[in-house]
């Protein structure tokens, strides 16, 4: 199967310092790409789609200006957490797929810790 | 809106005892499901999918699952489940509108005891 992959896999910051997890699609090209956020023992939460060349869709509930989402290339997305405080301390997973199957491949997921 | 719930938080087998993992969706129209597996410290990996035809699929390692229509079900079964198979088991549905409405279940935690 295709490999997308994420960095840093683990990241601790001060509360208020910005913080930036890539993702990228290392053997296909990806117009786009999802990103979730896995609270402990819970399930999967859908953030936003980023599209390549244009801008993210957000979910209901999730700002847009704290989670800001850039899709510069077909094979790479960053989400930067801005201003992070201790809430925001969570699991963040990548992943891009394609259409036509309805197939999604994960990152590997980045664990973030706001001290 | 779709919904996807899974029977059981947490399930504890012994080596070579049958699975089932429950899943349930909610969803009016044209499906895709799926089911994802967690290994511990691992990417979520695909396990198996059902998008039309035999209702019956069968995926990587052994596992299968039914499609049931009628009860909006997707049980993911193994005969006999290995040590191995610890892990996080997820449940998704797509809809129409791939990738915005893909819901994913709350997760079944297996652990398999040797």
């Amino acid at each position: 199967g295709a490999v997308v992959s994420q960095h840093p896999s683990w990241v601790i910051c001060k509360s208020g310092t910005s913080v930036k997890i890539e993702c990228r699609s290392l053997d296909f090209q990806a117009t786009t790409m999802f990103w979730y956020r896995q609270f402990p023992k819970q399930s999967l939460m859908l953030m936003a789609t980023s599209n390549e060349g244009s801008k993210a869709t957000y979910e209901q509930g999730v700002e847009k200006d704290k989670f800001l989402i850039n899709h510069a290339s077909l094979t790479l997305s960053t989400l930067t957490v801005t201003s992070a405080h201790p809430e925001d301390s969570s699991f963040y997973i990548c992943s891009a797929g394609w259409v036509n199957t309805g197939e999604l491949f994960f990152g590997e997921g980045s664990r973030l810790t706001v001290l | 809106a779709q919904s996807v719930s899974q029977h059981n938080h947490h399930v504890i087998l012994s080596e070579a005892a049958s699975l089932e993992l429950g899943c349930n969706y909610s969803y009016g129209g044209t499906v895709n499901l799926f089911w994802y597996v967690q290994y511990p410290g691992q990417h979520l990996q695909l396990l198996l999918k059902y998008f039309s035809g035999d209702p019956l699929v069968k995926g990587i390692k052994g596992f299968e699952a039914e499609f049931i229509k009628s009860k909006f079900s997707f049980n993911l079964r193994k005969p006999s489940v290995q040590w191995s198979d610890t892990a996080e088991y997820f449940c998704a549905v797509t809809g129409d509108n791939y990738g915005q409405n893909f819901v994913f279940g709350p997760g079944t935690r297996l652990s398999v005891l040797p």
